[in-house]
């Protein structure tokens, strides 16, 4: 198994412009996550998703969206990128059940100039 | 709602030395309690986790993390530091009792020096 993967693993956008980052698992799990990560932050929950079809708002949601069509795929999008989403961006997968690990990708890093 | 805090931002030991990274949660019900630890570059790995039963839970690399209840505390140890432990580590609680909505404290880096 890959594991859950993330791509690109780095990106520099301009103030404005879209761009959507990829997040995919095969290991068939029903939950699936993003989070960012800010110096002396932590990570905090963008959006999340319990299943194909069903997602929703996290912590700090606002300019990002996200969508669920399959099991194994997650993307998140910004669609006018501003200077404060620079950060790391992570997706993590877990299977439903209440105690089961979530697993999180390597991260995408983002600038936005 | 919930809240983490770990007091202690950057922590420098030797090789060879006991650590203990702390953790202070804040939960109305009982809590799904996570260390995870991330090297340079990397995602996050979990450690160890603990949901209910014995307080005492074991993890992988040799490090362990002790249940409080009536301390609200998670902390994090290991008997001796090896140098490949430098690296950031995350305490978090499971939102809502469960281990899928999580709250990130904010890191303690590890420094080990020879």
């Amino acid at each position: 198994n890959a594991g859950v993967t993330q791509t690109p693993k780095f990106q520099v956008l301009k103030t404005g412009q879209s761009m959507t980052l990829q997040c995919a698992q095969d290991m068939n799990h029903e939950y699936m996550s993003w989070y960012r990560q800010d110096p002396g932050m932590g990570l905090r929950l963008i959006h999340y998703s319990v299943g194909a079809g069903i997602t929703d708002q996290g912590e700090v949601p606002n300019g990002y969206n996200v969508s669920r069509s399959t099991t194994e795929d997650f993307p998140l999008r910004l669609l006018s990128a501003a200077p404060s989403q620079t950060s790391v961006y992570f997706c993590a997968s877990r299977r439903q059940g209440r105690t089961d690990t979530q697993y999180f990708g390597p991260g995408t890093r983002l600038t936005v100039l | 709602a919930q809240s983490v805090t770990q007091p202690d931002i950057h922590i420098t030991v030797s090789e060879g030395a006991s650590l203990e990274l702390r953790c202070n949660y804040s939960y109305g019900a009982t809590p799904y309690l996570f260390w995870y630890v991330q090297s340079p570059g990397q995602g996050l790995q979990l450690l160890l986790k603990y949901f209910s039963g014995d307080t005492l839970v074991q993890g992988i690399k040799g490090f362990e993390a002790e249940f409080k209840r009536s301390q609200s505390s998670f902390n994090l140890r290991k008997p001796s530091v090896h140098w490949s432990d430098a690296a950031e580590y995350f305490c978090a609680v499971g939102q809502a009792g469960t281990a899928s909505k999580l709250t990130f404290g904010t890191g303690t880096r590890l420094q080990v020096t020879l």
